[in-house]
């Protein structure tokens, strides 16, 4: 069965410094994975996808992540930390492909300090 | 492209009272899906339907929830009776696939 793991529920970086989510995940398939943003009482919002091809996914704001099929990881990075980053972020795995049930990690909010 | 709509944004209810919610997918999304997202918890799985047949509905607790999909375009979700620990903020989401999942804003149940 798939699984996600997100290392640390609560992370906090200053302003400008490098923002690193970790995720590992446990798949029998290929996965594909996300990471989306939630910010306070509202719903998920895509960051970016893995589904095939390139490792290396850009997303919005900034943010990156790198698909590593021998760590089972799937970090998400950002140069430089912005004040409105500051939300919770959520690692997934689909169980199923495109069209699979998504398998959320427990998340971890992000502070940034000015 | 509209996204996905849910309604009410917020419900308070008594215990054993009970709730419905509504969701409205993507125009021309097969796939729709029902989470609950506890608080301080990642959403969880509540049931999965492609077009208006159920893929998925293991982890639904079926004795007091209840999810249908007539026409297989949108959706309600209801609860009777609530408990306490059904406090949760329920997200929606629709799927065309490929790999791309668009939620809604959901609905914040308190249950008290």
């Amino acid at each position: 069965a798939q699984s996600v793991t997100q290392l640390g529920s609560h992370v906090s970086v200053s302003e400008g410094a490098l923002v690193l989510l970790r995720c590992n995940y446990s798949s029998s398939v290929p996965p594909y994975l996300f990471w989306y943003v939630q910010y306070p009482n509202q719903g998920l919002q895509l960051l970016l996808k893995y589904t095939t091809g390139a490792t290396l996914v850009k997303g919005i704001n900034g943010f990156e992540a790198e698909f590593k099929k021998s760590e089972t990881s799937f970090h998400l990075t950002k140069p430089s930390a912005h004040m409105s980053d500051a939300a919770e972020y959520f690692c997934a795995v689909s169980d199923g492909g495109s069209q699979g049930n998504l398998i959320f990690g427990k998340g971890t909010k992000l502070s940034v300090k000015p | 492209e509209a996204g996905v709509a849910q309604s009410p944004r917020y419900k308070i209810i008594e215990k054993r009272q009970s709730v419905a919610f509504w969701c409205n997918p993507i125009s021309g999304h097969a796939t729709l899906y029902w989470y609950q997202q506890i608080l301080g918890q990642g959403p969880k799985l509540l049931i999965q339907f492609q077009n208006n047949g159920v893929v998925d509905d293991s982890q639904l607790p079926k004795d007091r929830f209840s999810a249908e999909r007539l026409k297989g375009v949108d959706s309600t979700l209801k609860i009777q009776p609530a408990k306490l620990e059904d406090s949760a903020v329920y997200l929606c989401a629709s799927s065309l696939g490929g790999g791309g999942y668009t939620f809604g804003s959901g609905t914040r149940l308190t249950v008290v």
